[in-house]
Parts: structure tokens; sequence; C-alpha cells
């Protein structure tokens, strides 16, 4: 069956690197007809792009996170895993990972659970 | 990156009535436009793509259209489980989602 289901701490420090992995189950993720992504959303608010990783390699960001961001995979694990550096309030959030299909004109098909990051001292 | 603006961002509205949602892109998006719908504390689920396509598993009661610059989810016959946030999104330039609908029923 297939599902996403994110993991990491639940609470980080100002500062600090906000570190969380998608575990993928029921497909490859190597596939070159899906890419792969991450949606935040703080609470009470809407929902935001953070990147999305893709078959060949590319990467793409946020503009507005992209200094901070880090996407990578580890497709041995069926896993890829979101870092975003020098965290502060405004990143407190639902983090979401999901699976976007080239077949549905890039739409993101199945989403992960969430998982809410709190960043504070 | 292109901007979405969803209106209105609140409506409430009856069993059965009919609801329209319009999202405005800030240039031209091609067919590439989604609609999700979001409960709280749950993921967002896809309802649409390609503008009026249908995913898999949506009642036929939601549908899309549009074009250009302009697009719209409509729900005929509102069900009291559709109460929730929606959503759309567009991954042609960058990736945006439009500020999100709060429907509620009366």
């Amino acid at each position: 069956q297939l599902q996403l289901q994110e993991s990491g701490p639940g609470l980080v420090k100002p500062s600090e690197t906000l570190s969380l992995t998608c575990n993928v189950s029921g497909v490859s993720i190597s596939s070159s007809s899906y890419y792969w992504g991450w949606v935040r959303q703080p609470p009470g608010k809407g929902l935001e792009w953070i990147g999305s990783m893709y078959y060949s390699g590319s990467r793409h960001y946020n503009p507005s996170l992209k200094s901070r961001v880090t996407l990578s995979e580890d497709t041995s694990k069926k896993q890829f895993s979101l870092k975003l550096n020098s965290v502060t309030a405004a990143d407190t959030a639902v983090y979401f990972c999901t699976r976007g299909v080239t077949r549905l004109l890039d739409a993101f098909d199945i989403w992960g659970q969430g998982t809410m990051v709190t960043v504070s001292s | 990156d292109i901007q979405l603006t969803q209106s209105p961002s609140f409506l409430s509205a009856s069993v059965g009535d009919t609801v329209t949602i319009t999202c405005r892109a800030s240039q031209g998006i091609s067919n590439y436009l989604a609609w999700y719908q979001q409960k709280p504390r749950k993921a967002p689920k896809l309802l649409i793509y390609a503008t009026s396509t249908l995913q898999s598993g949506v009642p036929s009661r939601f549908s899309g259209s549009g074009s250009g610059t302009e697009c719209t989810l409509t729900i005929s016959s509102l069900q009291p489980e559709d109460s929730a946030t929606y959503y759309c999104q567009q991954p042609i330039e960058g990736l945006t989602f439009g500020g999100g609908t709060k429907v509620e029923i009366k």
C-alpha cells in the first residue's frame, strides 16, 4: 500500500537545523513518473511549498526558503529528507511530505499525515 | 513565481446548495491547476487536477473549470462532509498555493 510517513524531532531550538525524513512504502522513489516534495502549514495558516526533488536529480526550492533548505534522498532506504537551517519561530509548522505525479500535471496525489515541528528554546 | 488569489476566503452555505470558489493566477498557468480539500488536522486531499479532471474516488458533485488565469471549483449539492478548507495550486512556475477558502455548512 502506498504510504508516506514523516519522522523527526518535534522540537527544534532557534538557530539550529530542522531535519525531517519521509519514509516511502509501496512505490519506488526512483521512478521518472513521480517527484517528491515538502509542504508546510503554520498553525492556523495556509499551505506553503518548501521544495521538490526530481528523478533527474534536480531540486527546486521556494525562493523565500532557498538559502536555508536542502533536499536529499536515499533510494536504498526509500526515504527522502528535508533540512532547514537557521530556524526561527516562524518555521513552526506542520510539515508534510508528498508525491507529485507527472501524469496528473504535477499535482500532489499522496500526502503523509504531517508532523508538527515547534521552534522554541 | 505565479501568485494565486482565491475568493472568497470564507463561505457559509446550506446542505444541497451549489457553491463556487474562484482561483485567479497572476499569469497564465495553461492547464496546470489542482484543487485540494483539507479537513482539520488532516493532510490535504487531491480533488481535481489539470483544471477539470476529477481524481479517482472523488464524488462527482465536485467539478472544476477555467482557462488562462481564472479557474473555479464548484461543489454541487453540498454535503455536511464537504465542510473543509479548499486550496488551489499551480506547479508551472515555482509552485504556489492559493490562500484557501473555508467552507462552512450552515
